[in-house]
């Protein structure tokens, strides 16, 4: 266990569907990130929250709404997915600045059908 | 924006020789920060090292050494005596100094590491 928990670990559901992923640590790190994972591509990073507070969003489409309750906290709502989203999707979380680096999550392995 | 170029998508090598892992990137800064993280079956990302640009020594954890080219933009992974627990993905990264960190990661593509027994 690294200290960032993901789950469900799979996930399968039809592009009608709504679910959530969740991400939890603690590890007193006030910045947590969503990545995305896709076969034969660079991992994409879609969402930064600083402190609760979103503060990068790499032109993710709108059926991904991320929400950060807290800083130990944060989720990745889907809905309307389309199967090309079908992916690993990672967590991670770190200081600001990042002196110590990053810790990740095990991911979350979506299939959408 | 940066990019991260790993040209090799998997390598293989005999368990306890010595494999090289290729990178290179693309920025126009001149202070930044390099990793390389490991992606075994488990699907975690575990950071194997990291190099600080400003540095120019290069930067080693036991079996595992960077050879770090900043004027060619090249940072390779070296890893001695190879274990069978070495098998795995793995990406090179880079992070810019400046923005506080809050920007994190852009990653490679990842090569794929084959320990032969």
């Amino acid at each position: 266990e690294t200290g960032v928990t993901q789950t469900p670990r799979h996930l399968v559901m039809g592009m009608t569907n709504k679910k959530s992923l969740k991400c939890e640590q603690h590890l007193g790190h006030n910045a947590m990130y969503w990545y995305k994972q896709s076969a034969k591509k660079p991992l994409e990073l879609m969402f930064v929250y600083n402190f609760k507070e979103q503060t990068e969003n790499n032109s993710v489409p709108s059926r991904f709404s991320p929400e950060c309750p807290n800083s130990s906290h944060l989720f990745l709502h889907l809905h309307t997915l389309q199967p090309e989203d079908s992916a690993l999707y990672l967590c991670a979380s770190s200081h600001l600045p990042p002196l110590d680096g990053y810790t990740f999550g095990s991911g979350t392995r979506l299939t959408v059908v | 924006a940066q990019t991260v170029t790993q040209s090799q998508p998997e390598m293989s090598v005999q368990e306890a020789e010595t494999v090289t892992l290729s990178c290179t990137y693309d920025t126009s800064e001149s202070d930044y920060y390099l990793f390389w993280y490991k992606q075994p079956p488990s699907r975690q990302m575990i950071l194997v090292i990291r190099q600080e640009a400003y540095k120019q020594q290069n930067a080693t954890e036991n079996r595992f050494s960077v050879n770090f080219q900043k004027a060619a933009k090249s940072f390779s992974l070296k890893i001695s005596d190879s274990q069978l627990g070495d098998a795995a993905m793995y990406f090179c990264a880079y992070r810019s100094r400046s923005g506080g960190g809050a920007d994190g990661l852009t990653f490679g593509k990842g090569t794929h590491l084959i320990i032969q027994p």
